[in-house]
């Protein structure tokens, strides 16, 4: 079944807002990924926060997580239009699952210059 | 520099004829996966090598094969491709399994 579930589906700002994106997972996880994908290429990494962390930072980017609730966000501050991509969390299924990741479905955002 | 190389980028092939796609690293990573993924969804995992011990998702379609000669490579067999099985592939490794991945790429399989 489906590990992550991402929200909203697809997110359209204008550049210097800020962009949040949310993921929910079902079972216990070891850590939570986030990776950034543009139209037509691979995935990239982005930030990988383990369950016992709450928040981490990396230059706009802000991840938050909260194993009571089975959920993280991803905050994207002061949008550029080249943050335009799709973002998928991902959860490594805990150790039962023999660490492979599970995508969730992913959010697209454009940002409008 | 490119860590993970996969060729070719666009690969076109008739409905039953197989192709062989291919992934490459610079990394030295113990791990290796193979993903499918059609548009607009998220990327689905295949099977993934820990060094040489193979591991196949129970869902991966029996028409699908790896193999993984070495360190340094890895091959997507499709045996005979059907037209569902157009789709992005994409390979990524990581050092263990619970790191995260380095992406390739991709390639973009058309079936006519």
């Amino acid at each position: 079944s489906q590990q992550g579930e991402e929200d909203p589906q697809a997110l359209s700002i204008q550049e210097g807002e800020n962009a949040t994106m949310n993921c929910s997972y079902k079972t216990s996880i070891n850590n939570l990924q986030w990776y950034r994908q543009n139209s037509g290429r691979g995935l990239v990494h982005l930030i990988l926060i383990r369950s016992n962390e709450r928040e981490k930072h990396s230059g706009r980017l802000r991840v938050t997580l909260d194993t009571s609730k089975k959920s993280s966000s991803l905050l994207i501050t002061a949008s550029r239009a080249a943050d335009t991509a799709s973002y998928f969390c991902a959860t490594d299924g805990g150790y039962n699952q023999g660490g492979k990741l599970i995508f969730g479905q992913g959010t697209e955002l454009s940002v409008k210059p | 520099d490119a860590m993970v190389i996969q060729n070719p980028r666009y690969q076109v092939t008739q409905f039953g004829k197989p192709v062989t796609l291919s992934c490459s690293q610079t990394l030295n990573h113990n791990v290796m996966y193979w993903y499918q993924q059609k548009s607009s969804q998220a990327p689905k995992l295949l099977f993934h090598y820990y060094d040489k011990d193979f591991n196949n998702e129970a869902d991966t379609p029996d028409n699908f094969q790896s193999r993984r000669p070495n360190t340094s490579f890895c091959f997507l067999d499709i045996r005979s491709p059907g037209l569902g099985d157009a789709a992005m592939y994409l390979c990524a490794t990581s050092r263990d399994r619970r790191e995260f991945q380095f992406f390739g790429p991709g390639t973009r399989l058309t079936v006519l």
